[in-house]
């Protein structure tokens, strides 16, 4: 795959506390992407990125914001962490193959605001 | 803004079975993807088969293939002789072909796959 990394996989936190969620990849790609999967909802785009410090916001952007200062990192941040925001969160970039385009996905980090 | 419709939330097959899984999207572009993503109980989001919009032949990966019908706007699924490890949400999603349109990809909210044995 094209090797893309999250941490944490899993992330316990408090309402009103800061989180910060890293997506790491390996073979300079320039578009990423988060998400965030909620049943019923299947998944939703918070932010985007098309290269180093370009972003953009997503459908559900409210709450969350992002950086890229370097083409292999995209972090995504909740300045407050609410409950609503308890999620799966995924990173994914878009590739191109021999094949054509391709998606693809990190492992996907499970929050839980309490 | 393009939008993915995955109409049945859930459906189920007898294992060796064919199950149809259905997929609508409303786009005005001519030149776009369509993917198919499985995800397991696992977490993990698994490419399962994509069309490009400017083919005509539906695309195949083994017991996988698609009925792409463009002028419907149309992309269904079909698994055939399913197996239990086919069990997983299946996602639709669609992306732009050209970065003057919406380079983002825009997922339907699934469709969950029961098989029994």
């Amino acid at each position: 795959d094209a090797g893309i990394t999250q941490s944490p996989r899993h992330k316990v936190t408090e309402t009103g506390t800061p989180v910060t969620l890293r997506c790491h990849q390996t073979e300079n790609h320039r578009y990423m992407y988060w998400y965030r999967q909620d049943p019923g909802h299947g998944l939703r785009l918070i932010h985007y990125s098309y290269g180093v410090k370009d972003t953009d916001k997503g459908e559900v952007s409210d709450g969350y914001s992002v950086s890229r200062s370097k083409t292999e990192d995209f972090l995504l941040t909740l300045e407050s962490a609410t409950s609503s925001q308890t999620s799966v969160y995924f990173c994914a970039i878009s590739e191109s193959t021999g094949q054509g385009e391709k998606l693809f996905f990190g492992s996907g980090t499970q929050l839980s605001v309490l | 803004a393009q939008t993915v419709t995955q109409s049945q939330p859930e459906m189920s097959v007898q294992e060796a079975e064919t199950v149809t899984l259905s997929c609508t999207y409303d786009t005005s572009e001519s030149d776009y993807y369509l993917f198919w993503y499985k995800q397991p109980p696992s977490r993990q989001m698994i490419l399962v088969i994509r069309q490009e919009a400017y083919k005509q032949q539906n695309a195949t990966e083994n017991r996988f293939s698609v009925n792409f019908q463009k002028a419907a706007k149309s992309f269904s699924l079909k698994i055939s002789d399913s197996q239990l490890g086919d069990a997983a949400m299946y996602f639709c999603a669609y992306r732009s072909a050209w970065l003057g349109g919406s380079y983002i990809p825009t997922f339907g909210r699934g469709t969950s796959l029961i098989v029994h044995p």
